[in-house]
Protein backbone atom coordinates (compact mmCIF):
# COMPACT_ATOMS: atom_id res chain seq x y z
CA UNK A 1 0.00 0.00 0.00
CA UNK A 2 0.89 4.10 -0.14
CA UNK A 3 1.95 4.05 3.54
CA UNK A 4 1.16 2.24 7.02
CA UNK A 5 -2.63 1.66 7.62
CA UNK A 6 -4.16 0.68 10.94
CA UNK A 7 -7.74 -0.40 11.71
CA UNK A 8 -9.64 0.09 13.42
CA UNK A 9 -9.26 4.28 13.55
CA UNK A 10 -11.13 4.39 17.09
CA UNK A 11 -12.28 1.11 19.10
CA UNK A 12 -13.93 1.83 22.55
CA UNK A 13 -14.34 -0.86 24.67
CA UNK A 14 -15.39 -2.16 27.85
CA UNK A 15 -13.02 -2.81 31.03
CA UNK A 16 -11.66 -6.22 31.23
CA UNK A 17 -12.69 -7.17 27.46
CA UNK A 18 -9.83 -7.95 24.92
CA UNK A 19 -9.28 -6.06 21.84
CA UNK A 20 -6.88 -6.46 18.87
CA UNK A 21 -5.23 -3.88 16.96
CA UNK A 22 -4.41 -4.24 13.41
CA UNK A 23 -1.28 -2.96 11.18
CA UNK A 24 -0.72 -3.42 7.59
CA UNK A 25 2.88 -2.14 6.94
CA UNK A 26 4.55 -0.55 3.98
CA UNK A 27 4.96 -3.51 1.44
CA UNK A 28 8.58 -4.75 1.81
CA UNK A 29 9.36 -3.30 5.30
CA UNK A 30 10.90 -6.09 6.98
CA UNK A 31 10.61 -4.11 10.51
CA UNK A 32 7.43 -3.11 12.24
CA UNK A 33 7.20 -1.19 15.54
CA UNK A 34 4.73 -0.82 17.89
CA UNK A 35 3.80 2.31 19.84
CA UNK A 36 1.90 3.44 22.50
CA UNK A 37 1.34 7.63 22.74
CA UNK A 38 -1.10 8.89 25.86
CA UNK A 39 -2.39 12.63 25.58
CA UNK A 40 0.35 15.15 25.45
CA UNK A 41 2.91 12.78 25.16
CA UNK A 42 5.45 11.42 22.91
CA UNK A 43 4.76 8.16 21.82
CA UNK A 44 6.40 4.56 23.79
CA UNK A 45 8.09 2.11 22.29
CA UNK A 46 6.49 -1.37 23.10
CA UNK A 47 7.71 -3.46 20.75
CA UNK A 48 9.71 -4.63 17.34
CA UNK A 49 9.42 -6.99 14.98
CA UNK A 50 12.00 -8.01 12.12
CA UNK A 51 10.26 -10.34 10.03
CA UNK A 52 7.83 -12.89 11.63
CA UNK A 53 10.29 -12.69 15.32
CA UNK A 54 9.51 -10.12 17.92
CA UNK A 55 13.21 -8.98 18.16
CA UNK A 56 12.33 -6.98 21.02
CA UNK A 57 9.36 -6.52 23.14
CA UNK A 58 11.12 -4.77 26.12
CA UNK A 59 8.46 -2.06 26.09
CA UNK A 60 5.93 -4.06 26.37
CA UNK A 61 4.18 -2.94 29.45
CA UNK A 62 2.95 -6.11 31.18
CA UNK A 63 1.36 -9.65 30.24
CA UNK A 64 -1.83 -8.67 29.27
CA UNK A 65 0.01 -7.01 25.93
CA UNK A 66 0.99 -9.45 22.78
CA UNK A 67 1.90 -8.54 19.12
CA UNK A 68 1.91 -10.77 16.61
CA UNK A 69 3.22 -10.95 12.98
CA UNK A 70 3.00 -14.41 11.49
CA UNK A 71 3.80 -14.14 7.82
CA UNK A 72 6.11 -11.31 8.21
CA UNK A 73 4.00 -8.45 7.03
CA UNK A 74 0.78 -7.48 9.07
CA UNK A 75 0.97 -7.58 12.82
CA UNK A 76 -1.88 -7.64 15.14
CA UNK A 77 -1.41 -6.40 18.59
CA UNK A 78 -4.08 -7.85 21.40
CA UNK A 79 -4.48 -6.60 24.90
CA UNK A 80 -6.16 -8.72 27.68
CA UNK A 81 -8.30 -8.20 30.34
CA UNK A 82 -8.09 -4.02 29.28
CA UNK A 83 -8.13 -1.66 31.98
CA UNK A 84 -8.62 2.29 32.01
CA UNK A 85 -5.41 3.48 32.07
CA UNK A 86 -4.68 1.35 28.85
CA UNK A 87 -6.61 4.13 26.73
CA UNK A 88 -3.98 5.78 24.47
CA UNK A 89 -3.34 5.85 20.83
CA UNK A 90 -1.42 3.18 19.73
CA UNK A 91 1.01 3.91 16.60
CA UNK A 92 2.65 1.67 14.39
CA UNK A 93 5.35 1.76 12.56
CA UNK A 94 7.49 0.35 9.76
CA UNK A 95 10.96 0.33 7.55
CA UNK A 96 13.67 -1.28 5.65
CA UNK A 97 16.36 -2.67 7.98
CA UNK A 98 19.54 -0.81 7.90
CA UNK A 99 21.45 2.33 8.96
CA UNK A 100 20.28 4.75 6.44
CA UNK A 101 16.37 4.10 6.95
CA UNK A 102 13.30 6.15 8.00
CA UNK A 103 10.16 4.83 10.02
CA UNK A 104 6.69 5.57 8.52
CA UNK A 105 4.31 5.81 11.03
CA UNK A 106 0.36 4.92 10.73
CA UNK A 107 -2.26 7.26 11.73
CA UNK A 108 -3.11 5.34 15.03
CA UNK A 109 -5.84 3.24 16.88
CA UNK A 110 -7.32 5.35 19.59
CA UNK A 111 -8.40 2.82 22.16
CA UNK A 112 -10.61 4.10 24.94
CA UNK A 113 -11.50 1.71 27.91
CA UNK A 114 -15.06 2.73 29.73
CA UNK B 1 18.11 3.43 29.50
CA UNK B 2 18.06 6.77 27.19
CA UNK B 3 15.83 9.72 28.63
CA UNK B 4 15.34 12.21 26.17
CA UNK B 5 13.83 15.83 27.46
CA UNK B 6 12.06 18.34 25.04
CA UNK B 7 11.52 21.97 25.88
CA UNK B 8 9.52 24.09 25.28
CA UNK B 9 6.45 22.24 25.29
CA UNK B 10 4.61 25.00 23.79
CA UNK B 11 5.74 27.60 21.22
CA UNK B 12 4.20 30.98 20.28
CA UNK B 13 5.31 32.74 17.06
CA UNK B 14 4.51 35.35 14.64
CA UNK B 15 4.19 33.98 10.82
CA UNK B 16 7.74 35.19 9.35
CA UNK B 17 9.48 34.41 12.57
CA UNK B 18 11.75 31.77 13.57
CA UNK B 19 11.15 28.57 16.04
CA UNK B 20 13.80 26.92 18.22
CA UNK B 21 12.76 23.70 19.78
CA UNK B 22 15.67 22.19 21.55
CA UNK B 23 16.18 18.60 23.43
CA UNK B 24 18.92 16.64 25.40
CA UNK B 25 19.69 12.83 25.45
CA UNK B 26 21.02 10.93 28.08
CA UNK B 27 22.83 8.07 26.38
CA UNK B 28 25.68 8.73 24.81
CA UNK B 29 25.83 5.57 22.69
CA UNK B 30 22.99 7.37 20.80
CA UNK B 31 23.82 7.80 17.24
CA UNK B 32 20.23 8.69 15.32
CA UNK B 33 18.37 11.83 15.70
CA UNK B 34 15.22 12.37 13.94
CA UNK B 35 12.46 15.02 14.55
CA UNK B 36 8.85 14.51 13.76
CA UNK B 37 5.55 16.67 13.14
CA UNK B 38 2.04 15.58 14.31
CA UNK B 39 -0.58 17.11 13.19
CA UNK B 40 -3.69 16.58 14.71
CA UNK B 41 -5.42 12.94 14.14
CA UNK B 42 -2.20 11.85 12.42
CA UNK B 43 0.68 9.51 12.65
CA UNK B 44 3.87 11.41 12.90
CA UNK B 45 5.80 12.41 10.04
CA UNK B 46 9.39 12.79 9.66
CA UNK B 47 10.62 16.05 8.63
CA UNK B 48 14.87 16.18 9.25
CA UNK B 49 17.40 13.49 11.05
CA UNK B 50 20.72 13.58 12.01
CA UNK B 51 23.07 11.50 12.41
CA UNK B 52 26.40 11.64 15.16
CA UNK B 53 28.65 11.91 12.73
CA UNK B 54 28.12 15.99 11.59
CA UNK B 55 27.12 18.53 13.48
CA UNK B 56 23.99 20.09 11.21
CA UNK B 57 21.57 19.23 8.45
CA UNK B 58 19.23 21.58 6.47
CA UNK B 59 16.24 21.35 4.45
CA UNK B 60 14.75 24.23 3.12
CA UNK B 61 13.21 26.27 5.66
CA UNK B 62 14.36 23.47 8.74
CA UNK B 63 17.37 23.07 9.98
CA UNK B 64 18.68 20.29 12.87
CA UNK B 65 21.94 20.99 14.94
CA UNK B 66 24.24 18.29 17.12
CA UNK B 67 26.15 18.77 19.69
CA UNK B 68 27.13 15.72 21.01
CA UNK B 69 29.93 16.75 23.60
CA UNK B 70 26.78 18.31 25.24
CA UNK B 71 24.46 15.76 24.45
CA UNK B 72 21.36 18.35 22.98
CA UNK B 73 20.40 18.46 19.61
CA UNK B 74 17.72 21.17 18.09
CA UNK B 75 15.37 22.03 15.28
CA UNK B 76 15.71 25.06 13.81
CA UNK B 77 12.59 26.49 11.53
CA UNK B 78 12.76 30.13 9.58
CA UNK B 79 10.39 31.95 7.77
CA UNK B 80 7.42 30.02 9.74
CA UNK B 81 3.86 29.45 8.12
CA UNK B 82 0.61 29.15 9.52
CA UNK B 83 0.86 25.69 8.19
CA UNK B 84 4.16 24.54 10.03
CA UNK B 85 1.76 24.71 13.14
CA UNK B 86 1.90 21.22 15.13
CA UNK B 87 3.35 19.41 17.47
CA UNK B 88 7.00 18.48 16.90
CA UNK B 89 8.81 16.03 18.49
CA UNK B 90 12.38 14.83 18.97
CA UNK B 91 13.53 11.54 19.53
CA UNK B 92 16.99 9.29 19.86
CA UNK B 93 17.67 6.00 19.05
CA UNK B 94 19.15 3.85 21.98
CA UNK B 95 22.19 2.72 22.51
CA UNK B 96 23.66 3.71 19.06
CA UNK B 97 21.58 1.01 17.07
CA UNK B 98 21.56 0.56 13.50
CA UNK B 99 17.88 -0.31 14.02
CA UNK B 100 16.38 3.16 13.00
CA UNK B 101 12.46 2.62 13.98
CA UNK B 102 12.97 1.97 18.05
CA UNK B 103 12.91 5.67 19.27
CA UNK B 104 12.95 7.29 22.68
CA UNK B 105 10.82 10.44 21.87
CA UNK B 106 10.81 13.62 23.74
CA UNK B 107 7.61 15.02 25.26
CA UNK B 108 6.48 16.99 22.20
CA UNK B 109 6.06 20.82 21.30
CA UNK B 110 2.82 22.25 20.39
CA UNK B 111 4.02 25.09 17.81
CA UNK B 112 1.82 27.76 16.86
CA UNK B 113 2.42 30.23 13.94
CA UNK B 114 0.32 33.34 14.00
CA UNK B 115 -1.22 35.15 10.95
Amino acid sequence: GAGVSQTPSNKVTEKGKYVELRCDPISGHTALYWYRQSLGQGPEFLIYFQGTGAADDSGLPNDRFFAVRPEGSVSTLKIQRTERGDSAVYLCASSLIGRDTEAFFGQGTRLTVV
Amino acid sequence: GENVEQHPSTLSVQEGDSAVIKCTYSDSASNYFPWYKQELGKGPQLIIDIRSNVGEKKDQRIAVTLNKTAKHFSLHITETQPEDSAVYFCAASPHGSSNTGKLIFGQGTTLQVKP
